[in-house]
């Protein structure tokens, strides 16, 4: 069935290296793709997102890449700091804002 | 902008009790609403779509008679667990969007059900 999954569930980096979170999903259809973080305890919180018809999206230490080729999404975090760690799952849209998650990445950040 | 409240963050309640949880979005209008509920160390899981006005479409698998949705006015939607089960604990999660053309959700803070 249609689905969105992460290839990684855990990510250790340390302080200050870049960190990519990938993310694949199946549905060709989808024209619409965000990534969240979410903290323990705490609702998703939006961090960028990418329409279909662009490959790449910049935002503050952080890129969103889009290959629909191979349905892979990644998120590039520049200088990752503690702060970033958190669970970041990557979600399609599909028709009317509505959207499937993926599993979720655990983003460890060693000072 | 585009923040999004729910209260209670924490509820205990004992089982056969009903519960009623609330999303509002503090600055801006939300046509729709939607309801996620997240077990541990799991990914979010959406309940059911609550559009203002009308009635909320559930997910498959999602028992409308259980999760009661009343989305009354474009910053108010509530989710009512009736007859609360064990099983039922869940961190729940609302989120609004802004417009019908936007696709942004912003995300409630969540509020973390715990029935006895």
């Amino acid at each position: 069935g249609e689905s969105v999954g992460l290839h990684l569930p855990t990510l250790s980096v340390q302080e200050g290296d870049n960190s990519i979170i990938n993310c694949a999903y199946s549905n060709s259809a989808s024209d619409y793709f965000i990534w969240y973080k979410q903290e323990s305890g705490k609702g998703p919180q939006f961090i960028i997102d990418i329409r279909s018809n662009m490959d790449k999206r910049q935002g503050q230490r952080v890129t969103v890449l889009l290959n629909k080729t191979v349905k892979h999404l990644s998120l590039q975090i520049a200088a990752t700091q503690p702060g970033d760690s958190a669970v970041y799952f990557c979600a399609e849209g599909r028709g009317f804002q509505k959207l499937v998650f993926g599993t979720g990445t655990r983003l460890l950040v060693s000072p | 902008g585009a923040v999004v409240s729910q209260h209670p963050s924490r509820v205990i309640c004992k089982s056969g009790t009903s519960v009623k949880i609330e999303c509002r979005s503090l600055d801006f209008q939300a046509t729709t609403m939607f309801w996620y509920r997240q077990f541990p160390k799991q990914s979010l899981m959406l309940m059911a779509t609550s559009n203002e006005g009308s009635k909320a479409t559930y997910e498959q698998g999602v028992e409308k008679d259980k999760f009661l949705i009343n989305h009354a006015s474009l910053t108010l939607s509530t989710l009512t667990v009736t007859s609360a089960h064990p099983e039922d604990s869940s961190f729940y999660i609302c989120s609004a969007g802004r417009d019908r053309t936007g696709d942004t959700q912003y995300f409630g803070p969540g509020t973390r059900l715990t029935v006895l």
